[in-house]
């Protein structure tokens, strides 16, 4: 079964500080991966998108790393702001023939307090 | 946000009627999705349109009809036989149906049903 599973379900830190979040997926054939960002109320908007060739890539202060071999991702996040309170969810599309469909995890509640 | 637009943001709804939610974009993109997204469930496709005037059935499109008049358009229907349609509704676009193309999100809209 195609599945992504991201951990932790939630996390609070303290604004500067650091914070990795989880992704695993059992999505195969595999192509991609990609981490989004959700503000609350919001519509998803995205980081970073990664090839199975690719092993980390950065965006600002949001570095992404993969591991196709043992299908896992890590979204590393570094010296917190209060913006980056949101949900972050990994997304792995599956390829059907014509057609793409992206299979989502459940995402990763971020909380950055003073 | 990018160039997606949904309307309206918050919708509510009595039991028994049906409620057309609005997605445009300026993108020109040809594929054009709707999703539902509950709490603690990752993001689930309820229809996605490749081309004007065709539209595929998602994971979820049972109570939901489409329809892709114009490439700007693709609005979604939430009928009666919708069993649990409070839920926030995200509508997205991308160039094509595949798993390179990135999929931009609309700010979503919220329906609640009393």
């Amino acid at each position: 079964k195609n599945q992504v599973e991201q951990s932790p379900q939630s996390l609070i830190i303290l604004e500067g500080k650091n914070c990795t979040l989880q992704c695993n997926y059992t999505v195969s054939p595999f192509s991609n991966l990609r981490w989004y960002k959700q503000d609350t109320g919001r519509g998803p908007v995205s980081l970073t998108i990664m090839t199975f060739s690719e092993n980390t890539k950065s965006n600002g202060r949001y570095t992404a790393t993969l591991d196709a071999d043992t299908k896992q991702s890590s979204l590393h996040i570094t010296a917190s702001q209060l913006s980056d309170s949101a949900s972050y969810i990994c997304v792995v599309p599956i390829n059907t023939g014509t057609a793409s469909k992206l299979t989502f995890g459940t995402g990763t509640r971020l909380q950055v307090t003073l | 946000d990018g160039g997606i637009t949904q309307s309206p943001k918050y919708l509510f709804r009595k039991e028994g009627q049906n409620v057309t939610l609005s997605c445009e974009q300026n993108l020109n993109h040809d594929a054009m999705y709707w999703y539902r997204q509950d709490p603690g469930q990752g993001l689930r496709l309820i229809y996605y349109s490749q081309i004007v005037n065709d539209f595929q059935k998602g994971d979820i499109a049972e109570g939901y009809s489409v329809s892709r008049e114009k490439k700007e358009s693709f609005p979604l229907t939430v009928t009666s036989a919708q069993k649990n349609p409070t839920a926030f509704y995200l509508c997205a676009s991308s160039g094509q149906v595949n798993s390179y193309n990135e999929q931009f999100f609309g700010p979503g809209t919220r329906l609640t049903v009393l």
